[in-house]
């Protein structure tokens, strides 16, 4: 299968700080890039999906303003999570998608806000 | 996209066949059932995807039925390794088409020694 990685894998910050997480399809090219998270015990939440060089179109419920998603090519996405407090503690996870329609997954970022 | 309904856990013995079963009953024509599952702290991973036929791959096989409303993961073999929670996800098919996977509650299995 695809190879994805995040980076970093998991993270602690302050309240009140901004949190970069990157994510990268090693050895395809992705036309579309889904972020997700998921609080402990639920299931994957989608947050929003971009395509490559667009504005990121965001679910219901997610500020755009708070979450800066950046797909500045076909094989990395950045997740910005600005002012970052306690409730935003979560494990986020990037899923690019081929233009075909197939689907992969990162490992995932575990981020903690304190 | 059409809704899944999903038992919540479901126990198997190590070395037996896991029958996880899938409720869709308004999938659109244009529909594909897909299974990921997560094990825990981890990124789904793809395990099978299919339209209206039977598939088969190195990990499960995946029985659909003839008017689609349901759906059937079988893994043959069960290991430890298998204990993850296992989602079914219905979804159009070509990225163009604007799909998405949206994630219901799933199904957690449990691979028991």
């Amino acid at each position: 299968g695809a190879v994805v990685s995040q980076h970093p894998s998991w993270v602690i910050c302050k309240s009140g700080t901004s949190v970069k997480i990157e994510c990268r399809s090693l050895d395809f090219q992705a036309t579309t890039m889904f972020w997700y998270r998921q609080f402990p015990k639920q299931s994957l939440m989608l947050m929003a999906t971009s395509n490559e060089g667009s504005k990121a179109t965001y679910e219901q419920g997610v500020e755009k303003d708070k979450f800066l998603i950046n797909h500045a090519s076909l094989t990395l996405s950045t997740l910005t999570v600005t002012s970052a407090h306690p409730e935003d503690s979560s494990f986020y996870i990037c899923s690019p998608q081929l233009p075909a329609g197939e689907q992969f997954f990162g490992p995932g970022t575990r981020l903690t806000v304190l | 996209d059409a809704k899944t309904t999903q038992p919540p856990s479901m126990d198997c013995a190590e070395g037996r066949a896991a029958n996880l079963p899938c409720n869709h009953s308004t999938i659109s024509g244009n529909e594909y059932v897909y299974w990921y599952r997560q094990i825990h702290s981890q990124g789904p991973q793809y395990i099978i995807h299919g339209l209206k036929n039977n598939e088969t791959n190195e990990m499960a096989s995946l029985i659909i039925t003839e008017d689609r409303k349901s759906s059937t993961l079988i893994l043959p073999h069960a290991t430890l390794r298998d204990t993850a929670v296992y989602y079914c996800i219905v979804r159009v098919g070509v990225a163009n088409q604007g799909g998405k996977l949206i994630f219901g509650q799933g199904t957690e299995l449990s691979v028991k020694p």
